[in-house]
């Protein structure tokens, strides 16, 4: 237990859904992050967030959308996607966007597209 | 881009050390040296981290080479829970950093019995 939870666990959506994922953390971190990790493949930095702010977006396609609505919240809204969009999205957070030394991740959501 | 480089594979017997290299020869002088490991289908677990003295937690030791250039973190006794993924990740540690952990392939350590 790392103190971010991801839900659902596991997810099938169709092609034509919209779905979300989500995250929370009470750690009192002020810095969040979507990762996703595809089959025999790195993690790929998606967006971070630091204060509710969106800091950075890795050229990440329009039909994965973020929200932080608070600092202890994040989602990710997927909507159309496509078969290769499948992969483990993760989700972290650290105390601060500068200077942390660590930061904590969720179990991670495996999402599978049909 | 990662700016390391480890072996893809490993074995280990259980109840003995793990070292686990890296190498870092680009590192520059405000970069840190992170690990980090990922069980099978779960989320990347903060290991150790330091930046040129060796440093010792209740998880590993990590050591550093003088010139900076290559670390090798150490199991001390693995066990079978220890084994997955390990990644060494550098990245600098000051206030006009991004914050963000750039991930390579990692080294996929194996303890057998």
């Amino acid at each position: 237990e790392t103190g971010v939870t991801q839900t659902p666990r596991h997810l099938v959506m169709g092609m034509t859904n919209k779905k979300s994922l989500k995250c929370e953390q009470h750690l009192g971190h002020n810095a969040m992050y979507w990762y996703k990790q595809s089959a025999k493949k790195p993690l790929e930095l998606m967006f971070v967030y630091n204060f509710k702010e969106q800091t950075e977006n890795n050229s990440v396609p329009s039909r994965f959308s973020p929200e932080c609505p608070n600092s202890s919240h994040l989602f990710l809204h997927l909507h159309t996607l496509q078969p290769e969009d499948s992969a483990l999205y993760l989700c972290a957070s650290s105390q601060d966007y500068e200077g942390w030394t660590e930061a904590f991740f969720g179990q991670g959501t495996r999402l599978t597209v049909v | 881009d990662a700016k390391t480089t480890q072996p893809p594979s490993m074995d280990c017997a259980e109840g003995r050390a793990a070292n686990l290299p890296c190498n870092h020869s680009t590192i520059s002088g405000n970069e840190y040296v992170y690990w980090y490991r990922q069980i099978h289908s779960q989320g990347p677990q903060y290991i150790i981290h330091g930046l040129k003295n060796n440093e010792t937690n209740e998880m590993a030791s990590l050591i550093i080479t003088e010139d900076r250039k290559s670390s090798t973190l150490i199991l001390p006794h693995a066990t079978l829970r220890d084994t997955a993924v390990y990644y060494c990740i550098v990245r600098p540690q000051d206030p006009s950093n991004t914050g963000k952990l750039i991930f390579g392939q990692g080294t996929t350590l194996q303890v057998k019995p």
